[in-house]
């Protein structure tokens, strides 16, 4: 069965430390890969997305993420946190067999000043 | 530029009422899909359309809901006989697919069910 695993579920960090947050996903073929955002009292919003060519893909607000196939990962990073990415990470996979996505679980992240 | 919006925000509701729930998508986008989420969880997929066909709907999908894209536009998502199982966030999230595997989707502000 496809799923999708986020292996941090809270992660704490002072402004300036440098994030990474994991991703696995479990599907033998072909998918996009997405992390999208929730903002405090906000809705979800795309962060970033990879559907195919450099796996090393760039989204808004310095966030990137990298796509490794033999790993089946597709880790999230910033070298910088600042307190207002202080939000919920989520971390999903759609692939065509099965025209939805499927997401992981999500990482809360809170940053201190 | 409309993002995708949902109506009404909030709702609560007594164990065994019906509720609808309203979603427009982002204008000329040609799927719509619902997702619930419940705390600590990530959303999980409920159904979709493409255009005004529903092409799946998951096993969470009770009889107990139902889906409609009337003219392929807006959607609706009704609840019969809620029951407390049903609280969670409801999502809707649009896209235009132009190929079957490359396409992006953007979501709504949610509805939040409480069922007391």
């Amino acid at each position: 069965a496809q799923s999708v695993s986020q292996h941090n579920h809270h992660v704490i960090l002072s402004e300036a430390a440098s994030l990474e947050l994991g991703c696995n996903y479990s599907y033998g073929g072909t998918v996009n890969l997405f992390w999208y955002v929730q903002y405090p009292g906000q809705h979800l919003q795309l962060l970033l997305k990879y559907f195919s060519g450099d796996p090393l893909v760039k989204g808004i607000k310095g966030f990137e993420a990298e796509f490794i196939k033999s790993k089946f990962s597709f880790n999230l990073r910033k070298p910088s946190v600042q307190w207002s990415d202080t939000a919920e990470y989520f971390c999903a996979m759609f692939s065509g067999g099965y025209n939805k996505l499927i997401f992981g679980a999500g990482t809360r992240l809170a940053v201190h000043p | 530029d409309t993002g995708v919006s949902q109506n009404p925000r909030h709702k609560i509701t007594k164990r065994g009422q019906n509720v609808t729930f309203r979603c427009d998508p982002i204008s000329e986008h040609n799927r719509l899909y619902w997702y619930r989420q419940t705390l600590g969880q990530g959303p999980e997929f409920l159904t979709y359309f493409q255009n005004e066909a529903q092409l799946e709907k998951s096993r969470l999908l009770s009889d107990r809901f139902s889906a409609e894209r009337p003219k392929g536009s807006f959607s609706t998502l009704e609840i019969q006989r809620t029951e407390q199982g049903d609280s969670a966030m409801y999502l809707c999230a649009s896209s235009l697919a132009l190929t079957s595997l490359q396409e992006t989707q953007y979501f709504g502000p949610g509805t939040r069910l409480l069922v007391l």
